[in-house]
């Protein structure tokens, strides 16, 4: 079965600091990977994707996220974080040989401090 | 684009009456979602559509909740009777069979009240 997870429920960093979300996932087949931003009393946007090739993805409002298959993982990192990071963010897998349905997992509270 | 477009943004209704909430999906897209938040159970798939189809109806919570996509911009989830433990924000969300991997754009959400 199909299953992420997101192990911190709340990553605190300050304003100009590198950011790291950390997301892991476990499917059958090879994985496409997502990261999602929620900001307060929004939908969820789509920041960027893995599919396959090279395992440094960018995305959007100057995020990247690095694939590592030998550690199933796809975490979430900028370079230097701005207070209006500040969101939830949520990472979701879909096995290559399923369905339509993408896996969520928990979500991340980033909090940017000035 | 105007992207996903859900209503209403808020509704605060009383247990037992009848709820019905509505998404237009982005224009071209075939697949539908409709998911549940809440801060107890997170992030929920409820029902999908793909051309208009339900596909998989399992994250239903009970026969209270149903759905339809009478066409192809267009889809209603009801709840009838709604009962407090219903109350959560509902997101809609669409997406394009275009490729591979193909991501989902969400609406703005539904925030349903139940008192």
């Amino acid at each position: 079965a199909q299953s992420v997870a997101q192990p911190e429920d709340q990553v605190n960093v300050a304003e100009g600091n590198p950011l790291t979300v950390k997301c892991t996932y476990s499917v059958s087949g090879n994985p496409y990977l997502f990261w999602y931003v929620q900001y307060p009393n929004r939908g969820l946007q789509f920041l960027l994707k893995y599919i396959t090739g090279d395992n440094l993805v960018k995305g959007s409002y100057g995020f990247e996220a690095e694939f590592n298959k030998s550690q199933t993982s796809f975490h979430l990192k900028k370079p230097s974080a701005l207070v209006s990071d500040s969101a939830l963010y949520f990472c979701a897998v879909r096995d290559s040989s399923n369905t339509d349905k993408l896996i969520f997992g928990t979500g991340t509270r980033l909090q940017v401090f000035p | 684009d105007a992207g996903v477009i859900q209503s209403p943004r808020h509704e605060v209704t009383e247990m037992g009456q009848e709820v019905t909430l509505r998404c237009k999906p982005i224009s071209g897209h075939d697949y539908l979602f409709w998911y549940r938040q809440t801060m107890m159970r997170g992030l929920e798939l409820l029902i999908y559509f793909n051309n208009n189809v339900p596909i998989d109806d399992s994250g239903m919570p009970e026969d209270r909740f149903s759905a339809k996509m009478p066409n192809a911009s267009f889809s209603t989830l009801k709840i009838q009777p709604s009962e407090p433990r219903d109350s959560a924000v509902y997101f809609c969300a669409s997406s394009f069979y275009g490729g591979r991997a193909r991501e989902q754009y969400f609406g703005p959400g539904t925030r349903l009240t139940v008192t």
